[in-house]
């Protein structure tokens, strides 16, 4: 089965900084989701990376698809305190669209 | 505004009850899921459904059983709870997708379970 594996665990990162999230699978994604989840809640839909290559933006969050399709990356720029929560990776497993998750990254932000 | 609703935030249930977690959407959506979600192991996906009646084992399906009668509704069953299934519940679902159609997932608010 396709494993999603994401890194970091969790991070810490100063009001104003800049912060990387990676998700990289065992083979090609078809469809790749990054998703955000507030202590106790949902998951909220950030965006979503299909084509190789592919970089998307929302506000202050840029996400990216290698050419592979095997890794993308989720990148914020001077991050708020309404950035912190854990932010998960989905990917589909290409039947029906089955998704599946990684464990997820755990982002503080300190003022 | 699109809406996926679980009927309960929290719920305490004794070991060896059955109990029964509902997800309804008004979406429209062909795909339905259920997940759990623990520290350190992320979201795993329990069971899957693309059509009414129509069901997929997904990677932790052991104790556990679905019903979808219907396109809106999907069940969660717990056929004998234990306090191995102390968990945060997670419903979601999603267009099958086609030329046009998004197939992000939209998810409920989460039902926390403690099986005492």
């Amino acid at each position: 089965s396709q494993e999603l594996e994401q890194s970091p665990q969790s991070l810490i990162v100063q009001e104003g900084k800049n912060l990387t999230i990676n998700c990289t699978s065992s083979k090609t994604l078809y469809g790749l989701y990054w998703y955000k989840q507030k202590y106790g809640e949902g998951l909220i839909f950030l965006m979503m990376l299909q084509k190789g290559g592919e970089e998307k933006s929302h506000e202050k969050i840029t996400a990216k698809l290698d050419e592979k399709k095997q890794q993308s990356s989720l990148h914020i720029t001077a991050s708020q305190p309404s950035h912190a929560g854990i932010y998960l990776c989905g990917a589909d497993k290409g039947s029906w669209g089955k998704l599946q998750f990684g464990a997820g990254t755990q982002v503080v932000v300190t003022p | 505004d699109v809406k996926v609703t679980q009927s309960s935030r929290y719920l305490v249930k004794r070991t060896g009850e059955k109990v029964f977690l509902e997800c309804v959407q008004d979406m429209d959506h062909e795909n339905m899921f259920w997940y759990r979600q623990d520290p350190g192991l992320g979201l795993r996906l329990i069971y899957f459904s693309y059509d009414v009646k129509m069901k997929e084992k997904g990677d932790i399906p052991e104790g556990y059983s679905v019903s979808r009668e219907k396109k809106e509704r999907f069940s969660l069953i717990l056929e004998s709870a234990s306090t191995n299934q102390t968990s945060m519940y997670l419903c979601a679902s999603s267009s099958r997708g086609g030329r046009g159609v998004d197939t992000e997932a939209f998810f409920g608010q989460g039902t926390r379970l403690t099986v005492v």
